[in-house]
Parts: C-alpha cells; sequence; structure tokens
C-alpha cells in the first residue's frame, strides 16, 4: 500500500494563479512526520518544510503554505500567485519515528509535475 | 550553505560492470543515505548508514550493493555487477540529529547511471 499518495500527476498553471499540490499519507504511528522537497529542472531534491504529527498549525512562507490535517491525513502545499521559477515536480514524504539510532527512511510520493506558463 | 556532493554527475556503463557513486556529506552530519529514482518515478530509499555500518536498508538493496564510508569523509555506493534496471538518478543525503524519524534529509544534486 502507498504510504504517500499524489493523484495529481502534473498542473499547468497561469502565472500569478494559486495552486495547490496535495498530498494524502497513510501510517500508523502517532508520531510522523511529514516533508515536502522541490525537485527542479536541475535534477537536485531541495527540501522546504517539515512538519511533525503533533503540530496541526498550517504554515506560511512567503508565497508557499501547508496545510495539514489529521482529520483526513492530509497535508498540501500551496503556491499563491505562482512564478515562472516554481516549475518543478513537488515529492511529499512521510518518516516514521523509528527509534533513536536508526536514522530514518522517506517514504516518497510519486511527485507532482508543475508547470507555470508566463 | 553546506551541501551534500556527489561525483559523478552522470555515468554511462556496461551491463555487468562495476560501478562506484561517490558522495561527500556534510561534515558534521552523522546519518547517511542513498536513494534512487528511476526516470519519472518516485525517489526510493536503498540504504541507511550511521556509526559505520548499514542501520536499514530496503528490499532493493541486494547482494549486488554495498556502501562504505573509506576515509571518515566519502560515502560510496557500489554496484558489482549493474543491470538495465538500475539505470537510475542516484541521490546521497545526509543529516545531522538523532532525533528520530525527524531527520531532515539534505540531498545531492544525485548521479545519474546509465546501464547500456
Amino acid at each position: 500500500a502507498q504510504k504517500v499518495t499524489q493523484a495529481q500527476t502534473e498542473i499547468s498553471v497561469v502565472e500569478k494563479e494559486d495552486v495547490t499540490l496535495d498530498c494524502v499519507y497513510e501510517t500508523r504511528d502517532t508520531t510522523y512526520y511529514l516533508f515536502w522537497y522541490k525537485q527542479p529542472p536541475s535534477g537536485e531534491l531541495v527540501f522546504l518544510i517539515r512538519r511533525n504529527s503533533f503540530d496541526e498549525q498550517n504554515e506560511i512562507s512567503g508565497r508557499y503554505s501547508w496545510n495539514f490535517q489529521k482529520s483526513t491525513s492530509s497535508f498540501n502545499f500551496t503556491i499563491t500567485a505562482s512564478q515562472v521559477v516554481d516549475s518543478a515536480v513537488y515529492f511529499c514524504a512521510l518518516s516514521e519515528a523509528q527509534g533513536l539510532g536508526t536514522g530514518n527512511q522517506f517514504y516518497f510520493g510519486t511527485g507532482t509535475s508543475l508547470t507555470v506558463i508566463p | 550553505e553546506p551541501e551534500v556532493t556527489q561525483t559523478p554527475s552522470h555515468q554511462v556503463t556496461q551491463m555487468g560492470q562495476e560501478v562506484i557513486l561517490r558522495c561527500v556529506p556534510i561534515s558534521n552530519h552523522l546519518y547517511f543515505y542513498w536513494y534512487r529514482q528511476i526516470l519519472g518515478q518516485k525517489v526510493e530509499f536503498l540504504v541507511s548508514f550511521y556509526n559505520n555500518e548499514i542501520s536499514e536498508k530496503s528490499e532493493i538493496f541486494d547482494d549486488q550493493f554495498s556502501v562504505e564510508r573509506p576515509d571518515g569523509s566519502n560515502f560510496t555506493l557500489k554496484i558489482r555487477s549493474t543491470k538495465l534496471e538500475d539505470s537510475a538518478m542516484y541521490f546521497c543525503a545526509s543529516s545531522k540529529n538523532r532525533e528520530s524519524g525527524a531527520n531532515v534529509l539534505t540531498f545531492g544534486a544525485g548521479s545519474r547511471l546509465t546501464v547500456l
């Protein structure tokens, strides 16, 4: 079973439009962490945000905002007033608490490819 | 801004050849990881490494794969006898602290492996 589902494979928006990328996760752990990473055309994975399961406060960082809803197991990402530089693949990831000394294994979604058209 | 560096950026090899991918994690990080991404697919966990030993590995990480940290700075992934299906982007990552599950992974830019 998929631990992280990103149902939107590709999204295209016109510059300055708002866009929301969906992420639904599945875990039996009560303590877990959710992440968003951006993969621009150059290929690297760039960390955007981490949220722990006990913190349901929404977060805003500039044009980016995240909505974490435990009731629906969702951690959606909204870009306001999109720009061409936002064009990238965005990955949502889940990490479950496994005990000290074990590091952590990320479960990535399949990614959403966002294209912002000028 | 400290970063994880990976070499080579792209390697082309013949099926059956051995390949070593190299990574220099961030210097004060304790945990090291390899992930891979087959073209157009999701990023998949291969292995994590802590205190000079493998702490966790996935089903993908079979006997053809090995990791080591030979000199305290480099972290390598070796594929003994490459197969066509090993063609992928391989990402190295490192993380700093020991807080279970919460580690922010800093990823390198990736090494693209093409097996012919």
